[in-house]
């Protein structure tokens, strides 16, 4: 089975600028998270989407926003981008549902640039 | 407050020995589940093992178990029979509120391991 898929892996932007990161789940699980992974850090949690539905945000600006289409797989945007926004970010998927159903798979991820 | 903490800044072990990796966690909910992933320098992070709060048992997945002592709030990873293919940073993290539809992980700073041949 394919795991967790992201696109791009990479991109390079430029202050100002806005990016689109995009996220396929593990076939049959209904919840997406998205994180931000600055060098030397752990991954710090954005979005969770679980059936189409914003179920958690953490502590991140407006400009960060995201959506879960009826197929599951996600969008996470960010406007005006700033130099701090460069990190690796993280999409996982989760059953959200059965046993262990709270275990986040991990997608490749995409690593931000930004200039 | 940090709830997740892994001061050891980066461990080495020669193959084929076994070695800990140290996590404290500091919670007031008494349901939460306790990950470890692996991340290489591909940047993927690889689901490794997990404990839930109310588990019996210490977990085991292969070569990784899980030292779960949960007066203390430690949840540490044990290596079995490490290869240099375990050369990676090692997270610890935590889920609190035990309901499914909530996933948010909160992770630790992580723990670089070195096998050395």
């Amino acid at each position: 089975d394919a795991g967790v898929t992201q696109s791009p892996t990479h991109l390079i932007k430029t202050r100002g600028q806005h990016v689109t990161l995009r996220c396929s789940p593990i076939s049959g699980h209904k919840s997406v998270s998205w994180y931000q992974q600055v060098l030397g850090q752990g991954p710090q949690f954005i979005f969770q989407y679980y059936e189409k539905e914003e179920r958690g945000r953490g502590n991140f600006p407006d400009r960060f926003s995201a959506r879960q289409f009826p197929n599951y797989s996600s969008e996470l945007n960010v406007n005006a981008l700033l130099l701090g926004d460069s990190a690796l970010y993280l999409c996982a998927s989760s059953p959200g549902t059965g046993p262990r159903g709270e275990t986040q798979y991990f997608g490749p991820g995409t690593r931000l640039l930004v200039l | 407050a940090q709830k997740i903490t892994q001061t050891q800044p980066g461990m080495f072990v020669q193959e084929k020995e076994a070695v800990t990796l140290d996590c404290t966690y500091d919670t007031s909910d008494p349901s939460y589940g306790l990950f470890w992933y692996k991340q290489p320098s591909s940047g993927e992070m690889i689901f490794l093992i997990y404990q839930g709060s109310y588990d019996q048992q210490n977990a085991t997945e292969g070569r990784y178990s899980l030292n779960f002592q949960k007066a203390r709030k430690s949840a540490n990873l044990v290596i079995s029979a490490s290869q240099l293919g375990d050369s990676a940073m090692y997270f610890c993290a935590m889920r609190e509120a035990f309901t499914g539809a909530n996933s948010k992980l909160t992770f630790g700073k992580g723990i670089t391991l070195s096998v050395r041949p």
